[in-house]
């Protein structure tokens, strides 16, 4: 079957950087992708790897291991708008997305 | 330019009734989808419209219909609601089946079923 894991929650501290992991297991790939959603709002894009490495924008960077079925998506210098839910998602060979449940990210000041 | 816009953001219903969600996109794009957002899972495609007048079935279609008669339009209706499709729906548009496929998401529409 198809399946997203990713941390259900995880704080970090203002001004700190935190790394929220994702692992897939998709019937073939076409992309793996994060979305932050605030409370109460909609999904907002943030990133999109179909290669191997590091992909990096601004404080945020994503990084994709097709071999390991693994991506991880890395917030520098957290603020605290920060605080809210990633969405990691794959893109399976139907070019349909397989979601993730989200990882709450809760920051402190 | 409003993107993409959902109506009613809030509903209640009792069970049995019948509802249409209606999504409106002023961004051109060809790929419309309307998922479901429960708490502890993933978001869960319903149905999904490739163009105008086309539509297909997602992950959990049991209880929904859908139409896409005009491009900028899908409706997602209830026949007859049950609670278990209290959730928050989210309407969601792309441009077409590239490999970015980044989504933009409507505000979502709070469904409570009693």
């Amino acid at each position: 079957g198809q399946n997203i894991d990713q941390p259900t929650e995880m704080t970090a501290t203002e001004g700190a950087i935190v790394q929220i992991n994702c692992t897939y297991q998709t019937s073939g790939f076409n992309g793996l992708f994060w979305y932050q959603q605030h409370a109460g709002e909609a999904p907002t894009f943030l990133s999109y790897n179909v290669l191997d490495g590091l992909e990096e924008k601004g404080r945020f960077s994503s990084f994709l291991s097709r071999s390991k079925g693994y991506s991880y998506l890395l917030l520098k210098e957290l603020q605290m708008k920060d605080s809210a839910s990633y969405l990691c998602a794959a893109m399976d060979s139907n070019y349909q997305l397989i979601w993730g449940a989200g990882t709450k990210l809760i920051i402190k000041p | 330019n409003a993107g993409v816009t959902q109506t009613p953001k809030f509903r209640v219903l009792k069970t049995g009734q019948s509802m249409t969600l209606l999504c409106a996109q002023d961004m051109n794009h060809e790929y419309m989808y309307w998922y479901r957002q429960d708490p502890g899972m993933g978001l869960r495609l319903i149905h999904y419209s490739v163009g105008e007048g086309t539509t297909a079935k997602g992950e959990v279609p049991d209880g929904y219909n859908v139409s896409r008669l005009k491009k900028q339009n899908f409706l997602l209706g209830l026949e007859s609601a049950a609670p278990s499709q209290t959730s928050v729906y989210f309407c969601a548009v792309q441009q077409g089946s590239t490999n970015t496929g980044e989504l933009f998401f409507g505000e979502g529409s709070r469904l409570t079923v009693l």
